[in-house]
């Protein structure tokens, strides 16, 4: 079958940098999307790899190792706004998104 | 961000109620998605409306049954829910990518919380 993990809860402080991962076994690889979730609101788009590497944008970062199946995304300065879940999505050899259940991440003063 | 809209934004229905969820994406997309999210869990892929034809999901109880009049429209009819089907649903849009290669990056509504008594 198909899975994408990543932890359920994180806890950061402000100002710190956090990382949030996520594995994925998926049947065939077309690209891994970021989504940035607040509470009772819509998913909004950050990043999309489909290549290995890092990608940046500003305090953002995405990072993919297809060949570990692993991705991360990095928040540096955190900021008290960026409390909200973190989805992971792989897109699979029918370009059908495969979604994590997600991760809450709280920040604290 | 008001590229798609979802209305009514809440809903409490009882188990016999008909009522239907309404989304309006004004992106230009020509594919459509429900999705239903319940607490710690993945999104749950409903339906899909591509170039105007449904992808069926077997998994989706008939209780549901969508509609999409135009590439900028799309509805949820609900009938005799149970009280499992209490979720947050969301609808997104993309752009279909030219060669049969699947969807652009999808783009989601703010969502209808769904509560059945």
């Amino acid at each position: 079958g198909q899975n994408i993990d990543q932890p359920t809860e994180m806890t950061a402080t402000e100002g710190a940098i956090v990382q949030i991962n996520c594995t994925y076994q998926t049947s065939g690889f077309n690209g891994l999307f970021w989504y940035q979730q607040h509470a009772g609101e819509a998913p909004t788009f950050l990043s999309y790899n489909v290549l290995d590497g890092l990608e940046e944008k500003g305090r953002f970062s995405s990072f993919l190792s297809r060949s570990k199946g692993y991705s991360y995304l990095l928040l540096k300065e955190l900021q008290m706004k960026d409390s909200a879940s973190y989805l992971c999505a792989v897109r699979d050899s029918n370009y059908q998104l495969i979604w994590g259940a997600g991760t809450k991440l709280i920040i604290k003063p | 961000e008001t590229g798609v809209t979802q209305t009514p934004r809440h809903l409490v229905m009882g188990m016999t109620n008909k009522k239907s969820l309404k989304c309006e994406q004004h992106l230009g997309h020509n594919a459509m998605y429900w999705y239903k999210q319940s607490a710690k869990k993945p999104l749950e892929l409903m339906f899909v409306y591509s170039l105007e034809e449904r992808v069926e999901n077997n998994s989706v109880p008939s209780r549901f049954s969508p509609e999409c009049p135009n590439s900028s429209h799309l509805f949820l009819h609900l009938h005799t829910l149970q009280p499992e089907d209490s979720a947050l649903y969301l609808c997104a849009s993309s752009q279909v990518i030219p060669g049969g290669q699947g969807t652009d990056t999808q783009y989601f509504g703010p969502g209808t919380r769904l509560t059945v008594l």
